[in-house]
């Protein structure tokens, strides 16, 4: 199985801020990575998907990038609603999907 | 509008069993494949099982492989989980979830979720 680790676990940041997530496959999954965003009460949400593509209705301050091993998920200019955990997932495995633990983003 | 509405969370005892529905409205259903995610309450999220579009191809997670089964009902339009010989480590909320495509392994609608607790 494809391994995913995510860093950091958990990160503060204050309104405005820029925030970069990372995430890490055990071994290349070329562009096959999504990121959800998680707030609790709620459903898990698609961001972005094939590394770089926004879902629709997703603000323009969340992007993706990287490929191979290697991922960000960048929120530029932090707002209030973007306090959530981020997961990401690959979808290189046919129906062996894998997520990585998850960064909870706290107001500082 | 795409809606999943999850059924058939409980209280069951370790080694019994569970069958959970996830009822689709909003979409071509046997255009897409469907999976199973769930979330111990405080941890992060995993995938459990996914099934395609015509049940061709299914997958399961190591940890419930030969334990839970996924199918699906076209006519109906009803995803299922079928849970048998449940541990304390089942415990979780279930999220029926649609996939972008069919093996695209993308989750763009998640329901809200049936809670499973395992415990004696």
């Amino acid at each position: 199985d494809i391994q995913m680790t995510q860093s950091p676990s958990s990160l503060s940041a204050s309104v405005g801020d820029t925030v970069t997530i990372s995430c890490r496959a055990s071994q290349s999954i070329y562009r096959y990575l999504n990121w959800y965003q998680h707030k609790p009460g709620t459903v898990p949400k698609l961001l972005i998907y094939a590394a770089s593509s926004l879902q629709g209705g997703v603000p323009s301050r969340f992007s993706g990038s990287g490929s191979g091993t290697d991922f960000t998920l960048t929120i530029s200019s932090l707002q209030p609603e973007d306090f959530a955990t981020y997961y990401c997932q690959q979808s290189y495995s046919n129906l062996a999907l894998t997520f990585g633990g998850g960064t909870k983003v706290e107001i500082k | 509008e795409v809606q999943l509405v999850e059924s058939g969370g409980g209280l069951v005892q370790p080694g019994r069993s569970l069958r959970l529905s996830c009822a689709a409205s909003g979409f071509t259903f046997d255009d897409y494949g469907m999976h199973w995610v769930r979330q111990v309450p405080g941890k992060g999220l995993e995938w459990v099982s996914g099934i395609s579009y015509n049940s061709g191809s299914i997958g399961y997670a190591d940890s419930v492989k030969g334990r839970f089964t996924i199918s699906r009902d076209n006519a109906k339009i009803f995803l299922y989980l079928q849970m048998n010989s449940l541990r304390a480590e089942d415990t979780a909320l279930y999220y029926c979830a649609k996939d972008l495509g069919n093996g695209y392994e993308i989750l763009d609608y998640w329901g809200q979720g049936t809670l499973v607790t395992v415990s004696s």
